[in-house]
């Protein structure tokens, strides 16, 4: 079964403050990690997309990285805009009965709060 | 404008009572997918669906249907809701399944 586990549950950074969000899984052949935002009363809305152990990709302050056990959102100057709740989620390339690839499982994510 | 779009936003209803959420998409995706969204529990994928009349249980089926029979809508049938199916249902969609999904906007569902 896959898993996924992110960690802090919350986070509180001042403006320009820099850190990092880390995702940690388990997933039967990894087809692709995924990174979400999420404001409050809306759906998630997408980041990223990183498929293999070694890959990084950027945007705007977001640099997402990926090993084979984790992956990290690193968050760089982050202003008061960039508070919002970061889901990260995995698809596997076999479900437990062998067959489908098209379930997706995501953490329950960071709330990350950036203050003034 | 590409977007998904579910219907009602907010329903509040009774044990028992059959109740259908439409999510429907003009992007012409072939991936569609259900989750529900709970507080300490993030979001879990209900049902999904790689293409027409092809469907898959995701984590948490029990209690729910769905249906694929044009690519643009991707009903969530509850046939007999129970108050632990209160929350915030989400559906999204992509062209892969491993590709960006585009999230609707949520249908916040209680059950009394």
């Amino acid at each position: 079964e896959d898993q996924v586990t992110q960690s802090p549950e919350a986070l509180r950074l001042q403006e320009g403050e820099s850190s990092s969000l880390n995702c940690s899984y388990t997933v039967s052949g990894l087809r692709g990690l995924f990174w979400y935002r999420q404001d409050p009363g809306k759906g998630p809305e997408f980041l990223f997309t990183l498929y293999s152990a070694g890959e990084e990709k950027e945007k705007e302050r977001l640099k997402a990285t990926l090993t084979k056990k984790e992956s990290f959102l690193h968050i760089t100057a982050p202003k008061p805009e960039d508070s919002a709740t970061y889901l990260c989620a995995v698809q596997g390339r076999l479900d437990a009965g062998g067959t489908s690839y098209g379930k997706l499982t995501f953490g329950q994510g960071t709330i990350l709060t950036v203050h003034p | 404008e590409a977007q998904v779009t579910q219907n009602p936003r907010y329903l509040i209803t009774v044990t028992g009572k059959k109740l259908t959420v439409t999510c429907s998409q003009n992007m012409n995706h072939e991936y569609m997918s259900w989750y529900r969204q709970d507080p300490g529990l993030g979001l879990r994928q209900i049902y999904y669906s790689m293409n027409v009349e092809v469907t898959d249980k995701g984590d948490v089926p029990e209690g729910y249907k769905v249906s694929r029979k044009e690519k643009r809508n991707f009903p969530l049938i509850l046939e007999s809701p129970s108050p632990n199916q209160t929350s915030l249902y989400f559906c999204a969609s992509s062209f892969l399944p491993q590709g960006e999904q585009y999230f609707g906007p949520g249908t916040r569902l209680t059950v009394t």
